[in-house]
């Protein structure tokens, strides 16, 4: 199947600063990523839909200034998240789908982030 | 508003015994639905996909039905190995976007 790599796999960081995730789909070209955030013990939680050339849009709750998305190309979606503080600390997730609507989504592997 | 529940949080089977997942969903515009398969501290691996419009999917050990009357789903696996230990989410899809549920832990018992 399709392969969506994601990284890093684990980042640690201080309290105030910024850390990017970066979404690569590998071997096809993806119009639509999405970014989820898994928080303990519950689902994933679509926070974010990036569209490549255009402005992401984000689920309800979601601070737009906190979780910048920018999808600069047809591989490649990034997720930055700003000031962090220790609630930030969680599972980040992106899919992107490799054909038109309603095919599977393919994920990538993840990123642990840990605010400290 | 949960609009796609599984629940059983948890679901324990023997190895070679099939193991059957459910999951509901209350919006009947959802067109397409994906099963999900969850190891700690990774991302997902897609599983099977069924459209709304067929009633049966398979793939190997796997197969997905779908009641749309029922608004249900459930994924069969068969024979359960050691190696289905894991989350499984199930997921409807409206226009681009995913809606997950909760998920059900399933433990094979070796």
């Amino acid at each position: 199947g399709a392969v969506v790599s994601q990284h890093p796999s684990r980042v640690i960081c201080k309290s105030g600063t910024s850390v990017k995730i970066e979404c690569r789909s590998l071997d096809f070209q993806a119009t639509t990523m999405f970014w989820y955030r898994q928080f303990p013990k519950q689902s994933l939680m679509l926070m974010a839909t990036s569209n490549e050339g255009s402005k992401a849009t984000y689920e309800q709750g979601v601070e737009k200034d906190k979780f910048l998305i920018n999808h600069a190309s047809l591989t490649l979606s990034t997720l930055t998240v700003t000031s962090a503080h220790p609630e930030d600390s969680s599972f980040y997730i992106c899919s992107a789908r490799a054909g038109p609507m309603n095919t599977e989504a393919f994920f990538g592997q993840g990123t642990r982030l840990t605010v400290v | 508003d949960q609009q796609v529940k599984q629940n059983s949080p948890s679901l324990s089977v023997q190895e070679g015994r099939i193991s059957i997942l459910n999951c509901d969903y209350t919006n009947s515009m959802f067109d397409y639905f994906l099963w999900y398969k969850k190891y700690p501290a990774e991302g997902p691996t897609f599983l099977i996909s069924i459209s709304s419009i067929k009633d049966k999917n398979e793939d190997g050990r796997f197969t997905v039905f779908l009641n749309k009357s029922a608004k249900h789903l459930s994924l069969h696996i068969v024979p359960s190995q050691p190696g289905d230990s894991a989350v499984y989410f199930c997921a409807a899809i409206l226009v681009e976007k995913l809606t997950f549920g909760t998920g059900t832990r399933l433990t094979i018992i070796p």
